[in-house]
């Protein structure tokens, strides 16, 4: 049971760089998020995205850009990497249909240094 | 944006020793509050989704309650064991986008 699939799982960029930050589900969920998480704050939302072709910003959105051209993956890309943007990123996804409320299921984490 | 608070930061109790910690929100305009068990060096694990005043959940020896119409969802953890340390997070699940907003976090530490 795959669930909710990160690679990498660390990297170290230096400032300028770019990167893409991959994330796939297999269970077949609508809804997929990106989330950072800097030491003694609560996970911060960057992006989302609502099905196939539907993307939206979240709380903080700078210097991100997504795409989602399945249902399966929502890669995370940085563009010109930043020191503000070193933190541990979490892709999650959940199934949003009508009044259910389902949980969303996690990924292991990529932990990003930008030096 | 929605506004959640935890209580305390962090905790640390004995082996055996009951315990509980608070997530307050000011306004209880969200589809859902979520609670989340976070391991060092693993992904989160839900716990439990609540939407209803009163909603009353329980998992083995952890439970939970939610409380809109004061602002406060409790989570308690009878008899801890050391297997219970973790970050308890709670969030919010806005009516929207189905995002969740998060809080920082209840560090809970069990002694042997």
């Amino acid at each position: 049971n795959a669930g909710v699939t990160q690679t990498p799982k660390f990297r170290i960029l230096k400032i300028g760089q770019s990167m893409t930050l991959q994330c796939a589900q297999d269970m077949n969920h609508n809804y997929m998020y990106w989330y950072r998480q800097d030491p003694g704050m609560g996970l911060k939302l960057i992006y989302y995205s609502v099905g196939a072709g539907i993307t939206d910003k979240g709380e903080v959105p700078n210097g991100y850009n997504v795409s989602r051209s399945t249902t399966e993956d929502f890669p995370l890309r940085l563009e010109l990497a930043a020191p503000s943007q070193t933190s541990v990123y979490f892709c999650a996804s959940s199934y949003v249909a009508g009044g259910g409320n389902q949980p969303q299921h996690f990924g292991d984490g990529t932990r990003l240094s930008i030096l | 944006i929605l506004n959640v608070e935890q209580s305390p930061q962090s905790l640390h109790v004995q082996e055996g020793d009951s315990t509980n910690f608070t997530c307050s929100f000011p306004s209880s305009n969200f589809y859902a509050l979520h609670w989340y068990r976070w391991e060092t060096a693993k992904s989160p694990e839900a716990l439990f989704v609540m939407t209803l005043n009163g909603d009353e959940k329980k998992k083995g020896r952890i439970s939970a309650t939610l409380n809109t119409k004061e602002g406060y969802s409790y989570l308690y953890i009878k008899g801890s064991q050391p297997e219970d340390s973790a970050t308890y997070l709670c969030a919010l699940m806005d009516t929207g986008r189905r995002a969740l907003t998060f809080g920082s976090g209840t560090r809970l530490q069990v002694q042997p």
